[in-house]
């Protein structure tokens, strides 16, 4: 089983709908839970930390935590163009390092 | 604030050659993150380096190594290039370590030929 597992897509969704991207982690013991964008050809921007069960907001994005099922996933709401790009699930394993998940490639459809 | 910086952003080296990448974290950051992606096996941990000691290490050979200087920067090498070790080399700050945000540079492309 690998330590953080990624639907690695493509995900096609059409202008102005919610795109939902999904990861799990191996580790139960983790604590810190990131999302990050990356746009091809460009390093990894981070969209949102989360800490706590439960859901986190800013702005389009809110990140969900379940730690009980081991699940933490991002919705974007009103999709545009430009999130086209790939997301990154990072989750950190007992506090040593941060493990990355494969990605997920998201495209909005104008 | 100015962000993370690597240098050089782009360099062609052939096999056997040896390479030096360097890192500068945002100001104030004490822990730098190495990380390597490749299309398929993505985002893999290099190192981690807090207050010029290495906390943690990858599953790399011994050919990866690192360093970092009393300002927080940080340098990797990599000696006796492959092919395989084409790839954008990622550096990553944070202010501290544990479940720090970690903050990413532009990335360093190498190829090997």
């Amino acid at each position: 089983q690998k330590e953080v597992e990624q639907n690695s897509g493509p995900l096609s969704v059409p202008e102005g709908a919610i795109a939902s991207l999904n990861c799990t982690y191996s580790d139960r013991g983790s604590q810190s839970f990131f999302w990050y964008r990356q746009y091809s050809g460009k390093s990894p921007e981070l969209i949102m930390s989360i800490y706590s069960n439960g859901d986190k907001e800013d702005g389009r994005f809110t990140a969900q935590l379940n730690k009980a099922s081991q699940y933490v996933s991002l919705l974007i709401r009103d999709s545009q163009p430009s999130d086209s790009a790939t997301y990154l699930c990072a989750v950190y394993q007992g506090a040593q390092k941060l493990v990355f998940g494969q990605g997920t490639r998201l495209t909005i459809n104008p | 604030k100015a962000g993370v910086t690597q240098t050089p952003r782009y360099l062609i080296k052939t096999r056997g050659q040896q390479v030096t990448l360097s890192c500068s974290p945002i100001s104030g950051h004490r822990s730098v993150s190495w990380y390597q992606q490749t299309p398929g096996q993505g985002l893999q941990f290099l190192f981690e380096y807090f207050s010029e000691t290495q906390r943690n290490k990858g599953n790399f050979p011994g050919r990866f190594s690192g360093r970092q200087f009393s300002n927080s920067r940080s340098e990797m090498n990599v000696s006796t290039l492959e092919l395989g070790d084409s790839a954008l080399y990622l550096c990553a700050s944070s202010p501290g370590v544990g479940k720090e945000t970690q903050y990413f540079g532009p990335g360093t492309r190498l190829l090997v030929l």
